[in-house]
């Protein structure tokens, strides 16, 4: 079946530096969507892209819907001890079938 | 407004029992999922629905049933409870469906375990 695939599957910063994660699918997506989710906790939706090429800023986050709208990353500036959690983009693909990917872990050392 | 709100938390089960995970939503959405997380892993869609008395298979829908009968509540079923259904379930509520303004809402989660 789909699969929307992350890398790195997990990350260990020091706090200040800049981080960066992406996400590559087999199928062309419609949208893409960044979530964060912290231990026990649902996922909470950081970033949303809906048009090939368009680079979206959240604070210190920003995300890009890769060209060929098979890809997208997430950059993470600056880290502070708050951004720990994992990472999970998202979206529905041209089936509108909606699809997690397989995480990135952030572990950010004060 | 509460949000997406499920009961139970968390629930020990034996093989075979039965259950019902409870999901409610007070933001009028029309469209619920249900999503089960293992450890370690992204969300698997289960079952999603598009509106009272509609619903359709997700990517792992073997082993659940559900129903919408009101636009709040979709309850997930569980028949046979398998030690392979261990996980954490999420459920989720959007507005719309593949717009520009569709935004999922989690709920807190049921941390289902099977004995």
């Amino acid at each position: 079946g789909q699969q929307l695939n992350q890398s790195p599957q997990s990350m260990f910063i020091q706090e200040g530096e800049d981080v960066s994660m992406n996400c590559t699918s087999s199928s062309i997506f419609n949208t893409w969507l960044w979530y964060k989710q912290d231990p026990g906790e649902g996922p909470v939706l950081l970033i949303a892209l809906y048009k090939a090429g368009e680079l979206t800023s959240n604070g210190r986050l920003t995300a890009q819907f890769g060209i060929t709208r098979k890809d997208s990353f997430l950059n993470i500036s600056a880290s502070i001890p708050s951004d720990v959690g994992i990472y999970f983009c998202a979206g529905p693909n041209t089936g509108n079938q909606f699809y997690f990917g397989t995480g990135t872990s952030l572990t950010v050392i004060p | 407004n509460a949000g997406v709100t499920q009961t139970p938390k968390f629930r020990i089960l034996k093989i075979g029992q039965s259950m019902t995970l409870q999901c409610t939503q007070d933001m009028n959405h029309n469209y619920m999922y249900w999503y089960r997380q293992d450890p370690g892993m992204g969300l698997k869609l289960i079952y999603y629905s598009v509106g009272a008395g509609i619903t359709d298979k997700g990517e792992v829908p073997n082993g659940y049933n559900v129903s919408r009968s009101t636009t709040e509540d979709f309850p997930l079923r569980l028949e046979l409870a398998a030690p392979s259904q261990t996980s954490v379930y999420f459920c989720a509520s959007s507005r719309t469906w593949g717009s520009s303004t569709d935004t999922q809402y989690f709920g807190p989660g049921t941390r289902l375990t099977v004995l």
